[in-house]
């Protein structure tokens, strides 16, 4: 149980243009989504926490009207790199939380973006 | 701010060694705490937690406590697997700004050899 997909595992998309990337929650309600960043060899990084429903929070530093997140469901959240640049070439995880056990996130297998 | 510091990898062993990922964390508050693996090709798993000091977690072999005195919460198996070969990442969540936020450290990869 709790399994989270993501799509694309992988994605490569010249500069300019948008990507969106999908993370689900296969077999439990997520209340709240959360979408990090990680770049190689380098920790996790969070980018923003959404909840269904509602308007994501972003962290400090990360650009809203780039990085567009819509959770419109339990069971799906969306993350769109808007006008991608080389910079934004990174691997983008996702991770999802259901009310009925806190502290639990659970991750997705990442989205690897690459820029060119 | 809140940070996650743990040792730089690669580690390699030996199948049946012990096991020692060190943690450490500057937090306010009270924090949880937080080991999670990263297999091969899949997600972040939730290895285990503690949410209070001296608290143990515990799973599948590993431990580690929640040491607040020393700011640590040190990851340990007594005798590894193959299998164990992962990227391990010690976490921090519940202070400032959000209780669900995880802090990572910067995970270290873990290479287990016959």
């Amino acid at each position: 149980g709790a399994v989270v997909s993501q799509h694309p595992s992988w994605v490569i998309c010249k500069s300019g243009t948008s990507v969106k990337i999908e993370c689900r929650s296969l077999d439990f309600q997520a209340t709240t989504m959360f979408w990090y960043r990680q770049f190689p060899k380098q920790s996790l990084m969070l980018m923003a926490t959404s909840n269904e429903g509602s308007k994501a929070t972003y962290e400090q530093g990360v650009e809203k009207d780039k990085f567009l997140i819509n959770h419109a469901s339990l069971t799906l959240s969306t993350l769109t790199v808007t006008s991608a640049h080389p910079e934004d070439s990174s691997f983008y995880i996702c991770s999802a939380m259901g009310s009925g056990r806190p502290y639990e996130q659970y991750f997705g297998p990442g989205t690897r973006l690459t820029v060119t | 701010g809140n940070s996650v510091t743990q040792m730089e990898g690669p580690v390699t062993l030996s199948e049946e060694a012990f096991l020692t990922i060190n943690c450490t964390y500057t937090a306010t508050g009270y924090p949880s705490l937080f080991w999670y693996v990263q297999y091969p090709g899949e997600g972040l798993q939730l290895l285990l937690k503690a949410t209070k000091a001296d608290d143990k977690g515990s799973n599948k072999g590993f431990e580690a406590t929640y040491r607040k005195e020393t700011t640590s919460f040190h990851l340990e198996k007594g005798s590894v697997q193959v299998s164990d070969s992962a990227v391990y990442f010690c976490a921090l969540s519940g202070t400032p700004g959000g209780y669900n936020k995880l802090i990572f450290g910067a995970g270290t990869r873990l290479a287990v050899h016959p």
